[in-house]
């Protein structure tokens, strides 16, 4: 089992919806996640954090968190053809400091 | 939020030759460093962890004689790819953890793309 796991899409969402992007983690360990953006043939850039249980805002962006389901998600609202690339999920483990990445999740915002 | 640089952005040589990296944290001290390599269309790969002042670890598959990694001082850390072929040829990323708000935030360099003739 990989410690992170996303659904590798692709997901298409029409400009304007909201996109909703989803991750699971195997070790319970884990006290941080971390939502990374990823255009084509560039690096990794980071959206937002949490690790808190509930809902963290910032923007468009809102990443959800549920330790109990051991469950991230980051929902992008008014989704915008700029939105469209590869979105990286990622623990941090307690007492670790590397995160572990998700395949990641491909995003295409139809205009 | 933290700004890590990476020189160059883009390498060209032949086989057999050597190429160094540079990694460096611009607006922050950074003890550990991590070395990522991704290939087209593949995910992340994390190839070793820099750690300042000690050896690096390497994760398993990766090659501690080809991937030479120093970690020179708190804001510089250096990749050398040593006798590169061109299977060696891909996207080299590197990040440096920075605490934010309470927790570790790995802030990405810009990477750097090899091509190996």
């Amino acid at each position: 089992q990989k410690e992170v796991e996303q659904n590798s899409g692709p997901l298409s969402v029409p400009e304007g919806a909201i996109a909703s992007l989803n991750c699971t983690y195997s070790d319970r360990g884990s006290q941080s996640f971390f939502w990374y953006r990823q255009y084509s043939g560039k690096s990794p850039e980071l959206i937002m954090f949490i690790y808190s249980n509930g809902d963290k805002e910032d923007g468009r962006f809102t990443a959800q968190l549920n330790k109990a389901s051991q469950y991230v998600s980051l929902l992008i609202r008014d989704s915008q053809p700029s939105d469209s690339a590869t979105y990286l999920c990622a623990a941090l483990r307690t007492g670790a400091n590397n995160l572990f990445f998700g395949t990641g999740t491909r995003l295409t915002v139809i205009p | 939020g933290a700004v890590v640089s990476q020189h160059p952005s883009r390498v060209i040589c032949k086989s057999g030759t050597s190429v160094k990296i540079e990694c460096r944290s611009l607006d922050f001290q950074a003890t550990t460093m991590f070395w990522y390599r991704q290939f087209p269309k593949q995910s992340l790969m994390l190839m070793a962890t820099s750690n300042e002042g000690s050896k690096a670890t390497y994760e398993q598959g990766v090659e501690k004689d080809k991937f030479l990694i120093n970690h020179a001082s708190l804001t510089l850390s250096t990749l050398t790819v040593t006798s590169a072929h061109p299977e060696d040829s891909s996207f080299y990323i590197c990040s440096a953890p920075s605490a934010s708000e309470g927790t570790d935030t790995q802030y990405f360099g810009p990477g750097t793309r090899l091509t190996v003739l």
